[in-house]
């Protein structure tokens, strides 16, 4: 079964340190990727998509993500994480042969230290 | 062009009540995705939506929950005799198809509470 997971529940970093949330997936075709951004209590901003060639992607906010096919990872960076960057970090595959729907993993939380 | 349009925000209901939530997908979409986000978890897809048909309900609870999304108007999911373990935030997303290269755009969600 298609399956995302995101091994770190919590993170915590310092202001301008660099980031990275760890994404890997399962599923058995080309997998279309999404990293999305939840500010508590609001609802899911896109920061980046990949559906095919360049495996590094550049999404808003200064992050980017690279897919490995090899290691079934599609994992986030941000080179300087700034405190407004706290918040909840999703990843998930779309099953198109499924009608689109998404497949979330669990979450990574990002605290930033001053 | 708005964006997904969820209401309400929040809504309270007490044990046995029923819950309405409202989804108006974006300006174009005729796909509408349902998605549940209990306490300290991701989300998890409830149900899938184009005009007048139900096309996917496979995470959906067998009981009491039901969703429609009518030729006019907005997509409705209904809980009908909540529980507290209904309380959670239910989030709506909405696409123009669901061809590949495309995306869903995510509602603002709404929060409900079973007291």
């Amino acid at each position: 079964a298609q399956s995302v997971t995101q091994p770190d529940i919590h993170i915590t970093v310092s202001e301008g340190a660099s980031l990275e949330l760890r994404c890997n997936y399962s599923y058995g075709a080309t997998p279309y990727l999404f990293w999305y951004v939840q500010s508590p209590g609001q609802g899911l901003q896109l920061l980046l998509k990949y559906f095919s060639g360049d495996t590094l992607v550049q999404g808003i906010k200064g992050f980017e993500a690279e897919f490995k096919r090899s290691q079934s990872s599609f994992n986030l960076r941000k080179p300087s994480v700034h405190w407004s960057d706290a918040a909840e970090y999703f990843c998930a595959v779309v099953i198109y042969n499924q009608g689109g729907k998404l497949i979330f993993g669990q979450g990574t939380e990002l605290s930033v230290k001053p | 062009n708005a964006g997904v349009m969820q209401n309400p925000r929040h809504l309270v209901r007490r044990r046995g009540q029923e819950a309405r939530l409202r989804c108006s997908p974006m300006k174009g979409h005729s796909h509408v995705y349902w998605y549940r986000q209990l306490p300290e978890e991701g989300l998890k897809f409830m149900v899938y939506l184009q005009k007048e048909n139900i096309i996917d309900e496979s995470g959906m609870p067998k009981e009491r929950f039901s969703a429609e999304f009518p030729k006019e108007g907005p997509s409705i999911l209904r809980i009908q005799q909540v529980v507290r373990g209904d309380s959670a935030a239910y989030f709506c997303a909405s696409s123009p198809g669901q061809g590949r290269n495309t995306e869903a755009f995510f509602g603002q969600g709404t929060r409900l509470t079973v007291v």
